[in-house]
């Protein structure tokens, strides 16, 4: 069946740094989607990539779909202490069923 | 942000007890979902529903049971709760957008509970 693998599973990052947090599928997808949990909170939707090399940004957030459409990535310029929280990529089969990765926790050192 | 509820949000229970945890939410959405959650952890599907009278074990095993009766209401029941199920638990519905394909989840906002 369809995987997805984050990496890191961990991220340390200092305040002003950027990172980059990966997400791998074993498969095709249909489309990527992004999600940030802060601590003690809840998965909240950021944004969904369906085509193959798009490119989006929010902000200080740029989101990447691979040209196979089996991976992305998700880099952080400026790190700031509010991104802190644990970033999961959620892929979607053709059947539109959502399979999430493990999660990058970044934890924000000032 | 999507209305979905959940209640309790925070439960601690004797070991045997049959607990049911409530999800509800007011957007119509079809699709409904419980995902378990340990701390700091990775999401795990439980259960899901594409519907009224449709429910569907997720890729974890799990002992407990879901209903799905009304459209905007998702219960999940633990028959006799053990300390193994403490956990949060997530639950969430989505709404598909046409235009784009994309199916966005909404989450509720977990109840965590302690199983003694």
């Amino acid at each position: 069946g369809q995987q997805v693998m984050q990496i890191p599973q961990y991220q340390h990052v200092q305040e002003g740094e950027d990172f980059t947090t990966y997400c791998n599928s074993s498969t095709t997808l249909s489309n990527i989607q992004w999600y940030k949990q802060r601590p003690g909170g809840h998965p909240v939707f950021l944004i969904q990539l369906v085509k193959s090399g798009e490119v989006k940004k929010q902000k200080r957030l740029t989101f990447q779909f691979g040209e196979a459409k089996k991976n992305s990535s998700l880099h952080i310029t400026a790190t700031q202490t509010t991104d802190v929280g644990t970033y999961f990529c959620a892929g979607s089969d053709s059947w539109g069923k959502l399979q999430f990765g493990a999660g990058t926790q970044v934890v924000v050192t000032p | 942000e999507a209305d979905i509820y959940q209640t309790p949000r925070y439960l601690v229970i004797g070991t045997g007890k049959k607990i049911t945890l409530e999800c509800s939410q007011t957007m119509g959405h079809d699709k409904m979902y419980w995902y378990q959650q340990d701390p700091g952890m990775e999401l795990h599907l439980i259960h899901y529903s594409y519907g009224v009278n449709s429910t569907e074990k997720g890729d974890l095993s799990s002992e407990s049971t879901v209903s799905r009766i009304r459209t905007e209401h998702f219960p999940l029941t633990l028959e006799s709760a053990r300390p193994s199920h403490t956990s949060q638990y997530l639950c969430a519905s989505s709404e598909y957008y046409a235009s784009d394909g994309r199916e966005t989840q909404y989450f509720g906002p977990g109840t965590r509970l302690l199983v003694l």
